[in-house]
């Protein structure tokens, strides 16, 4: 059972427009949220973390935003640029269990 | 220079031979990863290493071992190789479990 899930396996967006990729959750006990990016023939890279003291965090043109009632987070990107076209990988930890659990992933493809 | 090198980077191999995918770090880091990626599943943990004299098993530990030779080295054996564990293994390390994971390039493996 999947614990942490990436229900869009692929999105596509203009140039310019908001990306808006999703996250949900099951385990209450997750108090750290993490997004990877990864580009082919790369290992994933670190992008953006918010703990779940926050509701959002931002840093540049990424946002996260942490629901924590609907169990739910997203990263935004605005404005989305072609060089964003990767798979983007959210994960989840807390502090009892010393692992991350990742989602499968979304691809996102930024059209120019 | 990679902060975390793997190799090899590609390896074909044949059912029932034993091969070992190697890693190291110069970041430093207590903590070392296995995780494997398959198509629709993410990254899944195989084995976990807080230091040189702890080593722990992941979510999908069977069929496979570990070696944590020194603090910078981390290496992963498929005693028996099979057709299922294709696919693209990555090694990480991080300072603890609620900090970044800094993930190798990747190794792609194909058991024939």
């Amino acid at each position: 059972d999947q614990q942490v899930k990436q229900n869009s396996p692929s999105l596509s967006v203009q140039e310019g427009r908001i990306s808006i990729l999703n996250c949900d959750y099951t385990n209450s006990m997750f108090d750290y949220f993490l997004w990877y990016k990864k580009y082919p023939a790369e290992g994933p890279t670190f992008l953006i973390s918010i703990s779940s003291i926050k509701d959002k965090n931002e840093d540049g043109r990424f946002t996260v935003f942490l629901n924590k009632s609907a169990k739910h987070l997203s990263l935004h990107i605005v404005p989305s640029q072609p060089g964003d076209s990767a798979v983007y990988f959210c994960a989840a930890s807390d502090d009892s269990s010393y692992k991350l659990i990742f989602g499968s992933g979304t691809r996102l493809l930024v059209r120019p | 220079d990679a902060d975390v090198t793997q190799t090899p980077r590609n390896r074909i191999t044949k059912t029932g031979k034993r091969i070992m995918l190697e890693c190291s770090q110069t970041k430093g880091h207590d903590r070392m990863y296995w995780y494997r990626q398959d198509p629709g599943l993410g990254l899944r943990l195989i084995y976990y290493s807080f230091d040189v004299k702890d080593i722990n098993k992941g979510e999908i530990s069977d069929g496979y071992s570990v070696s944590r030779q020194a603090q910078a080295k981390f290496s992963l054996s498929l005693e028996s190789a099979i057709p299922n564990q294709t696919a693209l293994y990555f090694c990480a390390t991080s300072i603890n479990s609620q900090e970044t994971q800094y993930f190798g390039p990747g190794t792609r493996l194909l058991v024939l």
